[in-house]
């Protein structure tokens, strides 16, 4: 199957500073990719939805200025999370889709972000 | 409301014994249905999913999956678990590959 890298594994940083998160397709076009949140031995919940060129489509309850999502190429997408508090701490992973795949998803390792 | 739910938060099971890990859904219609697999440090891998047409789907890894309409469940079997099955499972459903509702995910774990 294809790859889907993100970057960071896990990152801390303090209350009000801002964070990107990286994921990178590395041997395919990722057309559309989506970006979910996870809480603890909670299920992932669909944060936004981003194809390539056109502005991220956010579901509902999720704040598109807190969670800026770009996707300027076929093979990367980055979520920043801007000015994070602590309630922002959480496990964030992103999926992507291309063509000839058959629609199916192939999703990053996921990345985990602490905020103090 | 929409929703899917993996009964046991975590289940241990010993090697080469059968496993079966269950979900069960609420859905307006009848969804897409998919089990998906993570181990640790690595991303959800699609172990199988079930779109229509026979009710019990194979799958990679040796897992498969029935369908039970009238009892709205997809569970999810293994004759013979090896220690390399231990993850974390998740099921999910919806209307298309995308827009998917998650369970919360069964932890496996394999005793030797």
């Amino acid at each position: 199957g294809a790859v889907v890298s993100q970057h960071p594994s896990w990152v801390i940083c303090k209350s009000g500073t801002s964070v990107k998160i990286e994921c990178r397709s590395l041997d395919f076009q990722a057309t559309t990719m989506f970006w979910y949140r996870q809480f603890p031995k909670q299920s992932l919940m669909l944060m936004a939805t981003s194809n390539e060129g056109s502005k991220a489509t956010y579901e509902q309850g999720v704040e598109k200025d807190k969670f800026l999502i770009n996707h300027a190429s076929l093979t990367l997408s980055t979520l920043t999370v801007t000015s994070a508090h602590p309630e922002d701490s959480s496990f964030y992973i992103c999926s992507a889709s291309g063509q000839g795949y058959g629609g199916e998803l192939f999703f990053g390792e996921g990345s985990r972000l602490t905020v103090l | 409301a929409q929703s899917v739910t993996q009964p046991d938060i975590h289940i241990t099971v010993s090697e080469g014994a059968s496993l079966e890990l269950r979900c069960n859904y609420s859905y307006g219609a009848t969804p897409y249905l998919f089990w998906y697999v993570q181990s640790p440090g690595q991303g959800l891998q699609l172990l199988l999913k079930y779109f229509s047409g026979d009710t019990l789907v194979q799958g990679i890894k040796g897992f498969e999956a029935e369908f039970k309409r009238s009892q709205s469940s997809f569970n999810l079997r293994k004759p013979s678990v090896h220690w390399s099955d231990a993850a974390e499972y998740f099921c999910a459903v919806g209307p298309s590959n995308y827009q998917l509702i998650w369970g919360a995910g069964t932890k496996l774990i394999i005793k030797p």
